[in-house]
């Protein structure tokens, strides 16, 4: 089994440019999930897809961030514009239904400049 | 909302010591509980879980923690610590009602001198 596979694995950005994490779940998983990990606030649910809709988005920050799963094994999250603070972490994790445990890919090291 | 307060951020041990992380969360309803843990550079890991049944869960890599209900608390313990250990562990609950997404503590970063 690969994975959970996020891309890039870092990105390094001026603030105000757009930018795109992108993950692939593990194949059957029907839950994704997006996570921010920073020193400050620790690791934060942002949003999760089930079965490719979007469930629960309410710990998206602002409306500079978006996601979206187009299909059962891809999805993005968009920062557009980028600013500083939104340096951090930002991990990918999908399960197979109720009662499975998460499974984590190696994150994308994003730093605003 | 539920919260998970893990109550050191950096415990340094040597080698052969024994250990336990603080977990606490506040929730009054059914929970499921887990510990993952962050080894330098790489990504989360399940350690163990808590769904139901025998309060006391083992896991990988010698591991366990104990549920108290009353405390609401799922402290994670090692009999002896390795110096492979060193990383940082979460503490997570997922509540029930349809909730699905992690509340996860904000970690404690574990050292292990040799």
């Amino acid at each position: 089994d690969a994975g959970v596979i996020q891309s890039p694995r870092h990105e390094v950005t001026e603030m105000g440019q757009e930018v795109t994490l992108r993950c692939k779940p593990i194949s059957g998983h029907d839950y994704l999930f997006w996570y921010r990990q920073t020193m400050m606030r620790g690791l934060e649910l942002l949003i999760y897809f089930n079965n490719n809709v979007p469930i629960d988005d309410s710990g998206m920050p602002e409306d500079r961030f978006s996601a979206k799963m187009p299909n059962a094994s891809f999805s993005t999250l968009k920062i557009q514009p980028s600013e500083p603070r939104d340096s951090a972490v930002y991990f990918c994790a999908s399960r197979f239904t109720f009662g499975q445990p998460q499974h984590f890919g190696d994150g994308t090291r994003l730093s605003i400049l | 909302a539920q919260s998970v307060s893990q109550h050191n951020h950096h415990v340094i041990l040597s080698e052969a010591a024994s250990l336990e992380l603080g977990c606490n969360y506040s929730y009054g309803g059914t929970v499921n509980l887990f510990w993952y843990v962050q080894y330098p550079g790489q990504h989360l890991q399940l350690l163990l879980k808590y769904f139901s049944g025998d309060p006391l869960v083992k896991g990988i890599k010698g591991f366990e923690a104990e549920f108290i209900k009353s405390k609401f608390s799922f402290n994670l313990r090692k009999p002896s610590v390795q110096w492979s250990d060193t990383a940082e562990y979460f503490c997570a609950v997922r509540t029930g009602g349809g909730a699905d997404g992690l509340t996860f503590g904000k970690g404690t970063h574990l050292i292990i001198q040799p």
